[in-house]
């Protein structure tokens, strides 16, 4: 079957950094995506990666490897209103997201 | 204009009623997707059309009924609803169905459903 595994819940200082780790075991592979959904909002959508490597983006950086099933989430200088949930999702060879469960990320003072 | 839309935001709604959820997308996208968001749990694929047709229907129980009119909108009817089907029930569009690169799917605020 496909599985997207990530941690349910995480704890970080604000200024701090934080990484996210997500595994994946899917069918084909089409691309890895990192959404943030707030509280009671939509999902909105952070990055993509299909090629191994890290891809930056202001503060988020977004890492993949492709042989290890492994990509990862990588939050800078955390503010107050990056506690959201962060959702992996890979793309599989029918062009199907598969979702993970999602990680709560609860950034204190 | 926001581009995906949802309404209403919250409803309950006892096991013998009928309800409708609606969507609307503002990016002149051509595939939709309804999604169930249950707490702690990865989100679950329900519907999907593509320039109004339905192309997955992913084993979900006949008291949910999609509806596609038209590219822009979706429906989602339900009747005789079970409490286990209280969730966050979220739409999203995308350009393409099968888009490759960045193509990637945009999501409404979602409908919170309590069933009673």
């Amino acid at each position: 079957g496909q599985n997207i595994d990530q941690p349910t819940e995480m704890t970080a200082t604000e200024g701090a950094i934080v990484q996210i780790n997500c595994t994946y075991q899917t069918s084909g592979f089409n691309g890895l995506f990192w959404y943030q959904q707030h509280a009671g909002e939509a999902p909105t959508f952070l990055s993509y990666n299909v090629l191994d490597g890290l891809e930056e983006k202001g503060r988020f950086s977004s890492f993949l490897s492709r042989s290890k099933g492994y990509s990862y989430l990588l939050l800078k200088e955390l503010q107050m209103k990056d506690s959201a949930s962060y959702l992996c999702a890979v793309r599989d060879s029918n062009y199907q997201l598969i979702w993970g469960a999602g990680t709560k990320l609860i950034i204190k003072p | 204009e926001t581009g995906v839309t949802q309404t209403p935001r919250h409803l309950v709604m006892g096991m013998t009623n009928k309800k409708s959820l609606k969507c609307e997308q503002h990016l002149g996208h051509n595939a939709m997707y309804w999604y169930k968001q249950s707490a702690k749990k990865p989100l679950e694929l329900m519907f999907v059309y593509n320039f109004k047709e339905q192309t997955e229907n992913n084993s979900v129980p006949s008291r949910f009924s999609p509806e596609c009119p038209n590219s822009s909108h979706l429906f989602l009817h339900l009747h005789t609803l079970q409490p286990e089907d209280s969730a966050l029930y979220l739409c999203a569009s995308s350009q393409d169905l099968a888009g490759g690169g960045t193509d990637t799917q945009y999501f409404g605020p979602g409908t919170r459903l309590t069933v009673l």
